[in-house]
């Protein structure tokens, strides 16, 4: 049962537009998500991560925002770069902010066009 | 900032051997780490939860005699695959966070093919 899912295995956007990586949950009760990016043969690293009370959080050139009623949350990231290309993935967790044990979609691989 | 060190970062095998993976926080102390699974074009799958100084917590369907997690001290946790076979043949990830800050941290991954 994917309580996360990622359902584009993948994504071409081109440099300067905005990139939109989507992400579904069934589970209501997640509290707390994250996107994490990763590239080959390396580890996922922290992106940015948004609390169910909120419906928006913004850092820099990345922005989540969550609709709890859809269950469904977006990174949205603009204006996407070359270097924005790897693989995303969204997480989740009932735990809160503190969250450690995460669930994890299939992921989203972004490709950037110059 | 935190890091978390995986070795090695890949290894092959002959079927029916062990493997074992390290997992070291560098520059922080952990008493959890995290072991995930990852096959292709599939999301990484949380294995078990590594516990200093006492025994792991396995997910559902997680063989515990198959992997082996020892969390001997707070730096250092080990997944040993043994008796490999080439379905065990993944990509293998750690993750741990710094006590108190929820900030996750992962390792580099370990690429496992089984021949």
């Amino acid at each position: 049962d994917q309580q996360v899912k990622q359902n584009s295995p993948s994504l071409s956007v081109q440099e300067g537009r905005i990139s939109i990586l989507n992400c579904d949950y069934t589970n209501s009760m997640f509290d707390y998500f994250l996107w994490y990016k990763k590239y080959p043969a390396e580890g996922p690293t922290f992106l940015i991560s948004i609390s169910s009370i909120k419906d928006k959080n913004e850092d820099g050139r990345f922005t989540v925002f969550l609709n709890k009623s859809a269950k469904h949350l977006s990174l949205h990231i603009v204006p996407s770069q070359p270097g924005d290309s790897a693989v995303y993935f969204c997480a989740a967790s009932p735990e809160g902010m503190g969250a450690q044990k995460l669930v994890f979609g299939q992921g989203t691989r972004l490709t950037i066009n110059p | 900032g935190a890091v978390v060190s995986q070795h090695p970062s890949r290894v092959i095998c002959k079927s029916g051997t062990s493997v074992k993976i390290e997992c070291r926080s560098l520059d922080f102390q952990a008493t959890t780490m995290f072991w995930y699974r990852q096959f292709p074009k599939k999301s990484l799958m949380l294995m078990a939860t590594s516990n200093e100084g006492s025994k792991a917590t396995y997910e559902q369907g997680v063989e515990k005699d198959k992997f082996l997690i020892n969390h001997a001290s707070l730096t250092l946790s080990t997944l040993t695959v043994t008796s490999a076979h080439p379905e065990d043949s993944s990509f293998y990830i750690c993750s741990a966070s710094p006590t108190g800050t929820g900030a996750l941290h992962f390792g580099n991954g370990t690429r496992l093919t089984v021949t």
